[in-house]
């Protein structure tokens, strides 16, 4: 079965760039379907960051557009996520996800907490 | 901020049926984007529920449905159990601001 899996450093600190790394097993990603970021603050609700498709197009939450760039790699089945400048309220659990022609998010990896603190 | 509203938690006994409500807007339920919806589990990740307003993936018990209208959404709970404690969340798009996927505010259903 189709199985996502967030990688990257738990810990940021504040004014750098959180780098994660989301490998997708069971579908190539070459293979058609939207893949995205979304993350949840601490007790807090969901927050869509952006998402890209196999071809490299992407489009992000225009609040996040500033700081934010998604790759993929095809070639190791992964796509990528970077926030620069990061600051406290950053602070969530990420997670990645596959998202299906309806615009739901079917898919979702485990997700992985990344503090930002010096 | 959300731009979809939810009830901070309802809640009911065993058997009994609940509903969350998610309302929108013009610019992203009343436009007639699909409404989605997410049960979270505690430490878990979301999993997705309902897609397209009203179908159910493969695996998701009949006693979850979904409805919408106008600018409103709605996910019901029928014949409530105690693992269906749980948050939950709707999801549609939004065309403001250039476009973006957005989330509901969070329903937190609790089983008497």
């Amino acid at each position: 079965q189709v199985q996502l899996q967030e990688s990257g450093p738990g810990l940021v600190k504040p004014s750098e760039t959180l780098s994660l790394t989301c490998a997708v097993s069971g579908y190539s990603i070459s293979s058609g379907y939207y893949w995205g970021w979304i993350r949840q603050p601490p007790g807090k609700g969901l927050e869509w960051i952006g998402s890209i498709y196999h071809s490299g197009s992407t489009y992000y939450n225009p609040s996040l557009k500033s700081r934010v760039t998604i790759s993929v790699d095809t070639s190791k089945n992964q796509f990528s996520l970077k926030l620069s400048s990061v600051t406290a309220a950053d602070t969530a659990v990420y997670y990645c996800a596959r998202r299906v022609l309806e615009g739901a998010f079917d898919i979702w990896g485990q997700g992985t907490m990344v503090t930002v603190s010096s | 901020q959300s731009v979809l509203t939810q009830p901070p938690s309802v809640s009911g006994a065993p058997g009994q049926r609940v509903t969350i409500s998610c309302t929108g807007s013009s610019s992203n339920i009343g436009a007639g984007y699909d409404v989605h919806w997410y049960q979270q589990l505690p430490g878990t990740a979301p999993k997705l529920l309902i897609y397209g307003n009203s179908n159910r993936p493969s695996g998701v018990p009949d006693r979850f449905s979904g409805s919408k209208s106008g600018t409103s959404a709605s996910l019901a709970i029928t014949g409530l159990q105690a693992e269906d404690e749980a948050d939950y969340y709707c999801q549609s798009y939004d065309s403001s601001l250039s476009g973006r996927y957005v989330f509901g505010t969070g329903t937190k259903v609790t089983v008497l």
